[in-house]
């Protein structure tokens, strides 16, 4: 199994700040990382598919890159509405994993 | 747009089976790879596994031996089985789409999910 490591595992931020989080891959691939943003009693959202491509509807301050065993889900500008858990998962190979998430709290 | 919803008992007792099923609406079961993923209460989510509407499968090692998923197309629906339950079983359950779209590789729709409790 692919294992994915995020870090920080939670962050204090505010409203304009620009927030970076990282995923780490146990086993290095190119392309099949998405990114979800998850809110308390909620179904995780799809952000970022494929490494960096925006899921419809998906607000432009949001953007991903990465390749090998290194991800990066950038937020350029905080958004009161944008405090939630963030998860990265792999598609590279089966079972489909998920990071630990990374928490985003008002600061 | 596609919508998806889980339904089932939200409680059942240890060893024996929880059942759960998705009803999908907006688009048909015939298409996509339909998923289920877990999240225990406060923590991460898991991958369960996959089916397509041909019946063929994808199950995650760890749940393989106690797993079961088919899909009724008639209904548009697709179900879940895990049997020897335990209070690990206890969780947050999603049924989501995969889209194997060779662009994409993305669960891309999810239901609400459901709460499932494994009693004592």
């Amino acid at each position: 199994d692919i294992l994915l490591t995020q870090s920080p595992s939670s962050v204090s931020a505010s409203v304009g700040d620009r927030v970076t989080i990282t995923c780490r891959a146990s086993q290095g691939f190119n392309t099949w990382l998405a990114w979800f943003q998850q809110k308390p009693g909620k179904a995780p959202k799809p952000l970022i598919y494929a490494t960096s491509s925006r899921q419809s509807g998906v607000p432009s301050r949001f953007s991903g890159r990465g390749s090998g065993t290194e991800f990066i889900l950038t937020i350029s500008s905080l958004q009161p509405e944008d405090f939630a858990t963030y998860y990265c998962q792999q598609s590279k190979s089966f079972p489909l994993t998920f990071g630990g998430g990374t928490k985003v709290e008002i600061k | 747009q596609v919508q998806l919803q889980e339904s089932g008992p939200q409680l059942v007792k240890s060893s024996e089976t929880l059942s759960l099923t998705c009803t999908v609406s907006g688009d048909s079961v015939s298409s996509y790879y339909w998923s289920w993923i877990r999240q225990p209460p406060g923590k991460g989510l898991e991958w369960i596994g996959y089916i397509y509407y041909n019946g063929g499968t994808m199950y995650n090692p760890s749940l393989k031996s106690r797993l079961t998923m088919s899909v009724d197309t008639s209904r548009n629906q697709f179900s879940l089985k895990l049997t020897s339950v335990t209070a690990a079983d206890t969780a947050v359950y999603y049924c989501a789409i995969y889209n194997r779209d060779p662009s994409k590789y993305s669960l891309d729709y999810w239901g609400p999910g459901t709460l499932v409790t494994v009693s004592s």
